[in-house]
């Protein structure tokens, strides 16, 4: 079955650490990959997004993803995570030709002061 | 423009009552979706629409029904609701169009099922 791994469920970084969190698929075909984030309280917020070109992937506040093929993977990376980057962050894959996104279990990211 | 709107915002029911929750964008998008969050779950799709007059399951259908009424609103009925199905439900729309699938989300209905 196709699926979106998302092996880190809960990160505690202090403010100026650098992130990465991971997405791996089991998709077989040509995908689009998502990084969506979700701030306390708030709906889902499209943080990035693949579709071809470039697989490095840069996003709204700071954050990028980059796309590696052969390792399946679509990992969130930004260099510097400040207070207000505390959030639950989603990663969900689109096969090309179908309308439904599958969603990763999610990562809740704590930074602290 | 309101984007993608969703009511109630929360609801309480009891096990066997039914209701609907609505949902409308004024994206003018072709495409909408139903799904449910839970804890360490991630978004798991109940049900979409393509287009206008479509309905397709997705990955957990059972227990719901929902209606396309018009371009605008797609609507998420639970006949008879079940402790099981105490969730936050999101709505969310896109173009629908190839090489386009980024999906707005609404704000969500937190259900409690007693």
């Amino acid at each position: 079955a196709q699926s979106v791994s998302q092996h880190n469920h809960h990160v505690i970084l202090s403010e100026a650490a650098s992130l990465e969190l991971g997405c791996n698929y089991s998709y077989g075909g040509t995908v689009n990959l998502f990084w969506y984030v979700q701030y306390p309280g708030q709906h889902l917020q499209l943080l990035l997004k693949y579709f071809s070109g470039d697989p490095l992937v840069k996003g709204i506040k700071g954050f990028e993803a980059e796309f590696i093929k052969s390792k399946f993977s679509f990992n969130l990376r930004k260099p510097s995570v400040q207070w207000s980057d505390t959030a639950e962050y989603f990663c969900a894959v689109n096969l090309v030709g179908r309308r439904a996104l599958t969603f990763g279990s999610g990562t809740r990211l704590q930074v602290q002061p | 423009n309101a984007g993608v709107t969703q009511t109630p915002k929360f609801q309480v029911l009891k096990t066997g009552q039914s209701m609907t929750l609505q949902c409308a964008q004024d994206m003018n998008h072709n495409s909408m979706y139903w799904y449910r969050q839970d804890p360490g779950m991630g978004l798991r799709l109940i049900y979409y629409s393509a287009s206008e007059g479509t309905t397709d399951k997705g990955e957990v259908p059972n227990g719901y029904n929902v209606s396309r009424l018009n371009k605008r609103e797609f609507s998420l009925r639970l006949e008879s609701a079940a402790p099981s199905q105490t969730s936050v439900y999101f709505c969310a729309s896109s173009t629908g169009t190839s090489g386009s699938l980024e999906q707005f989300f609404g704000p969500g209905t937190r259900l409690t099922v007693l």
